[in-house]
Parts: structure tokens; sequence; C-alpha cells
């Protein structure tokens, strides 16, 4: 079956412009994540759902940063007036549950370069 | 979450096992030992996972100390393919947020 799928996997944009970034879990998983890695950097968790809700947000790097998912399905990670440090590749991750003891199934991720 | 420590590199000859251990020692009764890997330039991927008892799966084994506060993660047969970044962590929170530390660079040369 299909795994997870991001798009763009790349993108290229300027300072101050705001940016999507989407997210296709797989088909029936209810959590879904949000990661970033910088260059050089580790993993960072930024968000996670349940369903459409996001109970915890505090990853999120700045009020900059925004994500919504519908339908239980298809989430999006939003990033306005894109600083540099915004760099980054994206990853995101779904799996059945939202527990611990639930393997995480990541997509490819997205590159996301701030000139 | 417990902390974990890892070597930061190993390496291994194509053909034999790779053991990668890790260290969990303020591991509680409840928080599971999950690895993944990342490929270069791929997403991170599920390898296995444990609470208390070994593992074993079609990629690897988990071997628990009896105490759980290490354990390793064994490829039998350590390919070229496997040379990756791999992470152990340890999770306790009941939405299963994964926090990936440096993890171990492993190189499976020929």
């Amino acid at each position: 079956g299909a795994g997870v799928s991001q798009s763009p996997s790349n993108k290229v944009t300027e300072k101050g412009k705001d940016v999507e970034l989407r997210c296709d879990p797989i088909s029936g998983h209810t959590a879904l994540y949000w990661y970033r890695q910088s260059l050089g950097q580790g993993l960072e968790f930024l968000i996670y759902f349940q369903g459409n809700s996001a109970p915890d947000k505090s990853g999120l790097p700045s009020d900059r940063f925004s994500a919504e998912r519908t339908g239980g399905s298809v989430s999006t990670l939003t990033i306005q007036r894109t600083q540099q440090e915004d760099s980054a590749v994206y990853l995101c991750a779904s799996s059945l549950i939202v527990r611990a003891g639930n393997e995480q199934y990541f997509g490819p991720g997205t590159r996301l370069t701030v000139t | 979450d417990a902390k974990t420590t890892q070597p930061t590199s190993m390496d291994c000859a194509e053909g034999r096992a790779a053991n990668l251990p890790c260290n969990h020692s303020t591991i509680s009764g409840n928080e599971y030992v999950y690895w993944y890997r990342q490929i270069h330039s791929q997403g991170p991927q599920y390898i296995i996972h444990g609470l208390k008892n070994n593992e074993t799966n079609e990629m690897a084994y988990l071997i628990f100390t009896e105490d759980r506060k290490s354990s390793t993660l064994i490829l039998p047969h350590a390919t070229l393919r496997d040379t990756a970044v791999y992470y152990c962590i340890v999770i306790g929170t009941s939405y299963g947020k994964l926090t990936f530390g440096q993890g171990t660079i492993l190189t499976v040369h020929p």
C-alpha cells in the first residue's frame, strides 16, 4: 500500500514569503506528526494531530508556524514570513493511533530552502 | 522521557552481525524502547520496539539486559544498505512523540 507522501519534495522561497507544506498520511492512520531536521541537527518534534485536533503545539518554534488537518487525513504545515533559519527538511509521520507502542511511518520529507 | 546514550559511530563488515548498544539507565517500567534508522537523504524508518522482553522481526533483534537499563539492536547479517544513522528512543508519553538524539552512525564496509 501507499506510504506517507509529502509535497513538494523541494521548495525554494524568498525570505518573507509564506509557504505551505503538505502531508498525506497512510490511509486509516489517525495520528499524524510533523518534525523538522536542520542541517547538522537532529530531528525536532513540532506538532502532532489526533484526528483533526492538535492537543500539543508546544513544539512549534514560533507563531509564524501553524498546522491544520482536515477530514482526519491530509495535513498542511504553514510557515508565514519565512526566515533563513527555517531552512530544513520537514518530515511528516503517521501512526495507527496516538499511543506509545505504535510505530510511526515517515514520509520522504520536504526540503525547504529560504534564500 | 528517559534519556538514551549511544556511541557516536560504529563500523561493521558486510555479512557480519552489527550490534548497536543503547544505554537508558533511567527508563521506567511503562516506557518503550524504539529503534529507528535514517539512511542518507531519506525519512527515518522504523526498525523495532520493545517494552521489556526481547523482540525480533524480519529486520532485527532487540535484546534487553535483565534490569532494562540498556539494550542492543542486532542486525544479524549487515549489508551495505544498512549504512545509516541508528536512533534509540525511549517513549513514555501517551502520544508517542519521538525525541531523537544524535544516534549512532553505522558504516557497513565490504
